[in-house]
């Protein structure tokens, strides 16, 4: 079945520092990638997506790019902010079932000033 | 556009009895789905209804069970809560009309369910 493994966390990094979570995943065919953020008390909100190989989702400096040699998904950010302390979600769906999001564990980052 | 909204926000039962969760998605989404948020298990599908049928489903028991109404707007309900069944319940809609494509979820901010 499919599979999403995130690195642990928490990550604590202060401000204006680089930002890697890592993410990979299993899965048959070609899915589709998605890294999704959850703040306290919020449910979760789309942050960015990739649906081929080599394609690269951004959003709010935020990028992934989606290699499937090495089956990852990994979430960058050049310099972070106080407000981007939340829960990242790696997730992926499969080409025939789109609402059916296999997520990985969640990665909680923290950054302070 | 309103967003997708869930009621109650939070809920607290107890052991045996049934609990009824609702969801209203984004005007015009006819896709609904529910997930279950747990410290321990993460975020688990639980099932997936489009035209007032359900479409996929997630390994839950069947005490767990959903449907939805002609508007699109989605109910789940467990029955015999157990006390393992206290998580945030998250409900989401999509614009997708068939069961391939991309289209993002957009989440609510879910009902924490409390079973004592």
């Amino acid at each position: 079945g499919n599979s999403v493994t995130q690195m642990e966390g928490p990550v604590t990094l202060s401000e204006e520092a680089f930002l890697t979570i890592n993410c990979t995943y299993t899965a048959t065919g070609y899915p589709s990638l998605f890294w999704y953020v959850q703040y306290p008390g919020e449910g979760l909100q789309l942050l960015l997506k990739a649906t081929k190989a080599d394609d690269k989702g951004s959003n709010k400096g935020f990028e992934a790019t989606y290699r499937k040699e090495t089956t990852s998904f990994h979430l960058e950010k050049g310099s972070v902010q106080v407000s981007d302390s939340a829960v990242y979600f790696c997730a992926l769906s499969d080409r025939g079932t789109a609402s059916k999001l296999t997520f990985g564990t969640g990665t909680r980052l923290q950054v302070t000033l | 556009k309103a967003g997708v909204t869930q009621t109650p926000r939070y809920l607290i039962k107890t052991r045996g009895q049934q609990v009824t969760l609702s969801c209203s998605p984004i005007s015009g989404h006819r896709s609904v789905s529910w997930y279950q948020q747990t410290p321990g298990q993460g975020l688990q599908f639980l099932f997936e209804y489009f035209s007032e049928t359900q479409r996929n489903k997630g390994n839950f028991p069947g005490r767990f069970s959903g449907r939805q109404f002609s508007n699109s707007r989605s109910e789940m309900n467990v029955s015999t809560l157990e006390l393992g069944d206290s998580a945030l319940y998250l409900c989401a809609s999509s614009p997708q009309t068939g069961s391939l494509g991309n289209s993002p979820l957009h989440f609510g901010n879910g009902t924490r369910l409390t079973v004592t």
